[in-house]
This record gives structure tokens, C-alpha cells and sequence, in this order.
């Protein structure tokens, strides 16, 4: 079965800084996606970014990039000039021959003004 | 694109009563519709996959008989909570996969902005 980890439960950034947020997976399929989800006050599960396992570059998103290691099976969350509405909850999410998503435990991110 | 609407946001029912949560996919068609729940600041906790116009598949230690999913069209799933109690309150959240595009729309689940269930 597959797993995500996410081991820090909480952080804390300075707004405009650059945070960057763990995850580690377990899996022995070759082909699966890896998201973000940010899940703010509102509880609305918002899809930050998206990465391809056949793919090598990593994926971006404006001011998100991941750092994607497939050997290492890690996973992280790049966050660069942080803003106050990135007050959040992010999950780390796996989906692959099941289509179901496995999440881990998630990370609140607080964002300082 | 990808909106998914979730119909209430807020119930609040008193013991034994059934309710009945609606998820719809407004721009895009979904084969798949998934229903999780989640408890304050923790995970997802997925509940069942609904296929349309198939039998849903329950996640183990789910009642089927308690929630009862319909999927009947592409752009609808129903999340029916069947003689609700206390511990049913929960916030409920649906997803939905898109059934055609490229496959990373395929393969990535667009949320429900979550309904709210108190039983008092």
C-alpha cells in the first residue's frame, strides 16, 4: 500500500520569505501523480500543483515549485515570497493505479506579517 | 474550469433523521466522484468511489447501509446519511474526476467546498 508522510506538523514563515514543506512517499508503482492541496480557513480543498512521475522537471506554479526526488521519494513544496492568504493547511496527496488519492497527515502553515 | 459545487454547505438535523448531501460538477463530466470526511485539523479520510451508474465501493469500516451514495449522471453523486447520530457529525467533503482531456485531468480530483453535518 501506498503511504505519504508529512512529519512536521506545523510552520511558520515570514510574510515574503520563502518556506519550504515536506513529504515523503511509499509506493512500488512506476507511474503515479504527486499533488499539493492547500485547504484554507474556508475548508475549500484548493489544488496548488500537480507533478508526473514519468516527468523530471519539476513542476510550477507562479510563486510554488516542487523539489521532486523519485529515488528518494520525496516530495516537497516550495513557497517563495510568501503571502498572508498562504495561511493554510497543505496536504500532500499520491494517486496511482487506483485513482484514489492518499494523503498524508498535513502541515499547518502560518504566515506572518 | 473544474468546478465542483456541494449542496448544503450547512445541516444541522436531529437524531435519527436522514440527509442527503448533493455534489455536482459544473464544467466538466466525472466518471468517478469520491466522498471523504474529515475531523478538525486532520486528513481526508476517504469514505466510498462512486462510478456512474455502478454500485459504489466502500472503504473499509464504512457502512454502506449508513451512507448511502447514488451517482446517477455525470455531473451528479448523492451522499444520503441514513438515520443520522452524533457521531455522524463530521464536515463531508465530495471530488470529482474529470472523464476527458489529457490525462493529468483524469487522474487529478477537484473538491467540493465540504458540507457541514451536525446531529444534534
Amino acid at each position: 500500500a501506498q503511504t505519504v508522510t508529512q512529519s512536521q506538523p506545523e510552520m511558520s514563515v515570514q510574510e515574503a520569505e520563502t518556506v519550504t514543506l515536506s513529504c515523503t512517499y511509499d509506493t512500488s508503482e512506476n507511474n503515479y501523480y504527486l499533488f499539493w492541496y492547500k485547504q484554507p480557513p474556508s475548508r475549500q480543498m484548493i489544488l496548488v500543483i500537480r507533478q508526473e512521475a514519468y516527468k523530471q522537471q519539476n513542476a510550477t506554479e507562479n510563486r510554488f515549485s516542487v523539489n521532486f526526488q523519485k529515488a528518494a521519494k520525496s516530495f516537497s513544496l516550495k513557497i517563495s515570497d510568501s503571502q498572508l492568504g498562504d495561511t493554510a493547511m497543505y496536504f500532500c496527496a499520491y494517486t496511482g493505479a487506483n485513482s484514489k488519492l492518499t494523503f498524508g497527515k498535513g502541515i499547518t502553515l502560518s504566515v506572518r506579517p | 474550469g473544474a468546478v465542483v459545487s456541494q449542496h448544503p454547505s450547512r445541516v444541522i438535523c436531529k437524531s435519527g433523521t436522514s440527509v442527503k448531501i448533493e455534489c455536482r460538477s459544473l464544467d466538466f463530466q466525472a466518471t468517478t466522484m469520491f466522498w471523504y470526511r474529515q475531523f478538525p485539523k486532520q486528513s481526508l479520510m476517504l469514505m466510498a468511489t462512486s462510478n456512474e451508474g455502478s454500485k459504489a465501493t466502500y472503504e473499509q469500516g464504512v457502512e454502506k447501509d449508513k451512507f448511502l451514495i447514488n451517482h446517477a449522471s455525470l455531473t451528479l453523486s448523492t451522499l444520503t446519511v441514513t438515520s443520522a447520530h452524533p457521531e455522524d457529525s463530521s464536515f463531508y467533503i465530495c471530488s470529482a474526476r474529470d472523464r476527458a482531456g489529457a490525462t493529468w485531468r483524469t487522474d487529478t480530483q477537484y473538491f467540493g467546498p465540504g458540507t457541514r453535518l451536525t446531529v444534534l
